[in-house]
């Protein structure tokens, strides 16, 4: 039973463009959120992270919108960049009861065409 | 690079050997994870190292056995593997404290079981 889904493998967009990445989750004592960024032949680098107590965060070009009610993030890349080019892994874990281990989506594949 | 070393990067072991994966971190961190990507899943947590008490994920087999000899290092030593067990193992680790920080990775060691 998949508690991060993340139900685009795919997603292809022009450079300039803004990429849309969503990520959905079943476990409501999950209070934070992070998203992982890799490239092939490497280990996943963290992005950016959301805490449950915000529906926004900002970082630069990428921004991290939560959605509480329906267990929803989504990730905003604007605009989108051919280095932006990876697999994209959304991440949820609980920090109360010290239950802090993040679960993994399976990750969506971005690729942004020059 | 993220602070987090993993040895060796690429591993080919036929199924009666005997190997173990190394993974060093200096980052102060406290907590420390071993992770399996296979291909189209989900990173899948093996187990989990912090402030010196373990965390596994009860499906994993028996033929991975590890070790945690100080919160620097993380050892996983392989024993009588399956061809099924090719995959990327990544090791990760992060802060527990008061506070939770978001885990850094290792560039994973890329393993085929021949």
């Amino acid at each position: 039973d998949q508690q991060v889904k993340q139900n685009s493998p795919s997603l292809s967009v022009q450079e300039g463009r803004i990429s849309i990445l969503n990520c959905d989750y079943t476990n409501s004592m999950f209070d934070y959120f992070l998203w992982y960024k890799k490239y092939p032949a490497e280990g996943p680098t963290f992005l950016i992270s959301i805490s449950s107590i915000k529906d926004k965060n900002e970082d630069g070009r990428f921004t991290v919108f939560l959605n509480k009610s329906a267990k929803h993030l989504s990730l905003h890349i604007v605009p989108s960049q051919p280095g932006d080019s990876a697999v994209y892994f959304c991440a949820a874990s609980s920090t109360s009861g010290g239950s802090y281990i993040p679960t993994f989506g399976r990750g969506t594949s971005l690729i942004v065409h020059p | 690079e993220t602070g987090v070393t993993q040895t060796p990067r690429h591993l080919v072991m036929g199924m009666t050997n005997k190997k173990s994966l190394k993974c060093e971190q200096h980052l102060g961190h406290n907590a420390m994870y071993w992770y399996k990507q296979s291909a189209k899943k989900p990173l899948e947590l093996m187990f989990v190292y912090s402030l010196e008490e373990r965390v596994e994920n009860n499906s994993v087999p028996s033929r991975f056995s590890p070790e945690c000899p100080n919160s620097s290092h993380l050892f996983l030593h392989l024993h009588t593997l399956q061809p099924e067990d090719s995959a990327l193992y990544l090791c990760a680790s992060s802060l527990r404290g008061q506070g939770w920080t978001e885990a850094f990775f290792g560039q994973g060691t890329r393993l085929t079981v021949v």
